[in-house]
C-alpha cells in the first residue's frame, strides 16, 4: 500500500507566478491534511478536506490560498502570486476516519526566487 | 485553543544511552490524542507512538515510550538503547477527539532536535 504522495518534491517559482501542490492519500483515505513548515519551526495546520469539501480552512491565509479535493485525482492546495513569505516547506496528511492517525508524505519545499 | 510546548530545541545523546524528551500541552478537552512524530533529515514525518488520554497506561513501541501525567498536561517520549538512526527532529502533537469541524488537525510544538553521538 503505497504512502501519501506528494509531488514536486522541490517547487521554485518567482515572485509573482503561481504554485501548485499535488497530494495523493493512501489508498482507502478519504480526509486530507496541508500543513506548513517554515524553517526551524513545527507544522502548522493549513486546511482540512474530504472528498469535494472543505471542512476545516481555520489556517489558510485568506487570500492567495486554495485548496481542493476533487472527487477524482489528487488534492492540490494552490499559491497564487506568491511572495517570499511563502518559502515553505508543505506537508500533506491522510487518514482513513477521525480515529486513525495521519500519515504524512514527504512534502513539498517551495522556493521563491 | 489548544497549545503544546517543547522545552527543548536541543538534546544529545550517547549512542546505547536513554533519553527523555519533554512535552506539556494546555487543553480544556478531557478526551484527546497525543502523538510523537520523527523528522529525520530527510524531512519525512514518521509517527513514532501514540497515545488516548483517557488510556491511563503509557503506550511503548519497541524502544519507545512514553510518561503521561494527565493532570499535569505532561507527555515526555523516552528513547532507550539509543542508536545513530534516532537522531531526528521530534515533535510533540496535540489532537481533539471531538468531530466537530475544525478539531481533527494537529496542533504540533516546535520540535527538539536530537544528536546522537558514537
Amino acid at each position: 500500500n503505497a504512502g501519501v504522495m506528494q509531488n514536486p518534491r522541490h517547487l521554485v517559482r518567482r515572485r509573482g507566478q503561481e504554485a501548485r501542490l499535488r497530494c495523493s492519500p493512501m489508498k482507502g483515505h478519504s480526509h486530507v491534511y496541508w500543513y506548513r513548515q517554515l524553517p526551524e519551526e513545527g507544522l502548522k495546520f493549513m486546511v482540512y478536506l474530504q472528498k469535494e469539501n472543505i471542512i476545516d480552512e481555520s489556517g489558510m491565509p485568506k487570500e492567495r490560498f486554495s485548496a481542493e479535493f476533487p472527487k477524482e485525482g489528487p488534492s492540490i492546495l494552490r499559491i497564487q502570486q506568491v511572495v517570499r513569505g511563502d518559502s515553505a516547506a508543505y506537508f500533506c496528511a491522510s487518514s482513513p476516519n477521525l480515529d486513525q492517525p495521519q500519515h504524512f508524505g514527504d512534502g513539498t519545499r517551495l522556493s521563491i526566487l | 485553543a489548544q497549545t503544546v510546548t517543547q522545552s527543548q530545541p536541543e538534546m544529545s545523546v550517547q549512542e546505547a544511552e536513554t533519553v527523555t524528551l519533554s512535552c506539556t500541552y494546555d487543553t480544556s478537552e478531557s478526551d484527546y490524542y497525543l502523538f510523537w512524530y520523527k523528522q529525520p533529515p530527510s524531512r519525512q514525518m514518521i509517527l513514532v507512538i501514540r497515545q488516548e488520554a483517557y488510556k491511563q497506561q503509557n503506550a511503548t513501541e519497541n524502544r519507545f515510550s512514553v510518561n503521561f501525567q494527565k493532570a499535569a498536561k505532561s507527555f515526555s517520549l523516552k528513547i532507550s538503547d539509543s542508536q545513530l538512526g534516532d537522531a531526528a527532529m521530534y515533535f510533540c502533537a496535540y489532537r481533539s477527539t471531538y468531530t466537530q469541524g475544525g478539531s481533527e488537525k494537529l496542533v504540533f510544538g516546535k520540535g527538539t532536535k536530537l544528536t546522537v553521538n558514537p
